[in-house]
C-alpha cells in the first residue's frame, strides 16, 4: 500500500520570505500523480499544485513550485515571497494511476507566517 | 457559480440516531467522494461513485452508506453502527475519476 509522510507538523517563515514544505511517499508503482493541496482556517481542501510522475518537468503555479524528485520519492513544496494568505495546513497527497479514485493523504503541515 | 455544496456546516447527533450528510455539485462532474478528517490524520476515504446508481467502498465504510440517484447529488449517512462518528466530513468530486478531485467545504459531526 502506498504511503505519504509529512515529517513537519508545523513550520513558520516571515512574510515575504521563502519556505518549503517536504513530502515523501513509498510506492511500488511507476506511473502517479502527486497533489498538494491547502486547508486553510475555513477547512476546505484547495488544490494547489499537481505534478505527473511521468513528467520531469516540475510543476509551477505562480508563487507555488514542486521539487519532484522520483528516484528519493520526494516531492516538496516551495512557497516563494509568503503572504498571510498562505497560512494553513498544508496536505501531501498520492494518487495511482491504476487505482485512480483512491487520494492518499500525509498527516499535513501547519504553515504560520509571520507579519 | 459552479461549485459544490455541504450541508449543514455543523451536525449534532445523539448516539443510536441515523444522520445524513448533504452534498451536492453542479459542475456536471460524473465522480463523487465522501472522505473522514480526524485530528492529526489526513483524509481517509469512505466511498466514491464513478457513475449515478453505482458507488464503491473506500478504506472505512462500515457505519456508512451513500446513494447515489441523481448525478449532482451523493449524500452520506452516518449510521448507529459507526463506532466514533465525531469528525469533519469532506465531499469531493471530479470530471472522472482520473481527474484531479475538488472539494466542498465540509461538514463537522458531534456526536453528543
Amino acid at each position: 500500500a502506498q504511503t505519504v509522510t509529512q515529517s513537519q507538523p508545523e513550520m513558520s517563515v516571515q512574510e515575504a520570505e521563502t519556505v518549503t514544505l517536504s513530502c515523501t511517499y513509498d510506492t511500488s508503482e511507476s506511473d502517479y500523480y502527486l497533489f498538494w493541496y491547502k486547508q486553510p482556517p475555513s477547512r476546505q481542501m484547495i488544490l494547489v499544485i499537481r505534478q505527473e510522475a511521468y513528467k520531469q518537468q516540475n510543476a509551477t503555479e505562480n508563487r507555488f513550485s514542486v521539487n519532484f524528485q522520483k528516484a528519493a520519492k520526494s516531492f516538496s513544496l516551495k512557497i516563494s515571497d509568503s503572504q498571510l494568505g498562505d497560512a494553513a495546513m498544508y496536505f501531501c497527497a498520492y494518487r495511482s494511476a491504476i487505482r485512480t479514485e483512491k487520494l492518499t493523504f500525509g498527516t499535513g503541515t501547519r504553515l504560520t507566517i509571520i507579519p | 457559480d459552479g461549485g459544490i455544496t455541504q450541508s449543514p456546516k455543523y451536525l449534532f447527533r445523539k448516539e443510536g440516531q441515523n444522520v445524513t450528510l448533504s452534498c451536492e455539485q453542479n459542475l456536471n462532474h460524473d465522480a463523487m467522494y465522501w472522505y473522514r478528517q480526524d485530528p492529526g490524520q489526513g483524509l481517509r476515504l469512505i466511498y466514491y461513485s464513478q457513475i449515478v446508481n453505482d458507488f464503491q467502498k473506500g478504506d472505512i465504510a462500515e457505519g456508512y452508506s451513500v446513494s447515489r440517484e441523481k448525478k449532482e447529488s451523493f449524500p452520506l449517512t452516518v449510521t448507529s453502527a459507526q463506532k466514533n462518528p465525531t469528525a469533519f466530513y469532506l465531499c469531493a468530486s471530479s470530471i472522472v475519476t482520473t481527474d484531479t478531485q475538488y472539494f466542498g467545504p465540509g461538514t463537522r459531526l458531534t456526536v453528543l
